[in-house]
Parts: C-alpha cells; structure tokens; sequence
C-alpha cells in the first residue's frame, strides 16, 4: 500500500536553533518527492521537489534530502524563524493509469518559539 | 508560478444545506484537483477536474454529495451537497501548473452545525 509516514508529529523549537523533519515512503512507482510548507488557515506551498536522482536540493533556510534506496528524505530548517511556524507536509508522487497521483503524509506541525 | 483564488475562505452552514466553493487560476491548466483536509488528518483527493469531462472520483467519494463543474481551463466548483457535520473540514482545489508543480487554493474552512 502507498503510504508516507513524517515525524515528529510535532515540534517545539527556540528561533535561531536548526530542525531536522523526516518523512519516510513506501510509494512505487515512485516520480517526485515534495516539501511543503502549510500555514495555518492557507494552502500548502511548495519548498521544494526533487526527482529519483537528486540527493539534495535547497531553498534559503530549507534543505531537503532523498535517499531513493531506503526510501526516506528530510528537510532540514536552518536558523529558525517564528514564521517558520506552519505544518511541513511531504508528498510522494507516483505513476498511475493517469499518469502521475500525490500521496501526502500528515505533516510536522512546527512550532518556534522566542 | 501559477495563483489559484479560493473563496469562500470559510463558512458555517446549517446541515443538509449545500456549499459551492469556487476555484479561479490565473493561467490555463489542464488538470484541477479537489482535496479535504480533515483536522490532524493528510489531504484527501476527492476528484480531478477536467475540462470537457466528467470529474473522476477517488473511492469513497461520489458525485451526487461532491458535483465538480469544470466549465473552463481557469475555473472549478466543489459543491458539498446535503451537508452534515462529518463534512467539517477544509477543502482545497489544486492545478497542475507545468512539470512536476502543482498550485494550492489557500482553502476553504467549512463548519456544519
């Protein structure tokens, strides 16, 4: 069965500290792996995306791995800030009939504190 | 990147009534999706729009209780018909917005008392 499964389910952090999410998959036939970023009261918005051959890949403060073999990634926030307060959803995507479907796992609801 | 206006960004109905949110792209896209977001639960794909066909639903989910219009390639409804207050939660559109990117609504946060 797809599944992607993230921990922690939440975390508490003081600003300026740096914060590692995981996210692991059991998805195939795998295309991309996502990172998004939901605040609350909005809509998901993508960090970043990364294909079967991509280890790593960065946006400012945010830097996520795929390691395709063991099926895991992370994302890792560096120098916190409060408005990096917001769940953390990562989303597998894989090949179907259609074409390609999403598969989301629950989140990481961050918190960061001052 | 692509921009998707979402409205209403929330509401409080009375069961049985129906909502209609509405999802409008600021570029064409071929393919919209419908989500809920259940509280402490991942997104849920409901259907996908397509425009000049039928939506297809995902299992669980059925066209009478969710009617998704699709008149063009910038423009979605959801309607949630017949509502009960199982049907609380947040329901979001997405579009596939060229390569592997998809664009998120910022949501509708539906209550139903």
């Amino acid at each position: 069965k797809n599944q992607v499964e993230q921990s922690p389910q939440s975390l508490i952090i003081l600003e300026g500290k740096n914060c590692t999410l995981q996210c692991n998959y059991t998805v195939s036939p795998f295309s991309n792996l996502r990172w998004y970023k939901q605040d609350t009261g909005r809509g998901p918005v993508s960090l970043t995306i990364m294909t079967f051959s991509e280890n790593t890949k960065s946006n400012g403060r945010y830097t996520a791995t795929l390691d395709a073999d063991t099926k895991q990634s992370s994302l890792h926030i560096t120098a916190s800030q409060l408005s990096d307060s917001a769940s953390y959803i990562c989303v597998v995507s894989y090949f179907n009939q259609a074409g390609t479907a999403l598969i989301f796992g629950k989140g990481t609801t961050l918190s960061v504190s001052s | 990147s692509a921009v998707i206006s979402q409205k209403p960004s929330r509401d409080i109905c009375q069961r049985g009534t129906s909502l209609t949110i509405q999802c409008q792209v600021d570029s064409q896209v071929t393919m919209m999706f419908w989500y809920r977001q259940q509280p402490g639960q991942s997104l849920t794909l409901i259907a996908t729009a397509n425009q000049g066909s039928e939506a297809t639903y995902e299992s669980g989910f059925v066209i009478d209780k969710f009617p998704i219009s699709r008149p063009n390639l910038t423009f979605s409804t959801l309607t949630v018909s017949n509502m009960s207050p199982e049907d609380s939660s947040i329901y979001l559109c997405s579009a596939r917005t060229g390569g592997y990117g998809y664009t998120f609504g910022s949501g509708t946060r539906l209550t139903v008392v």
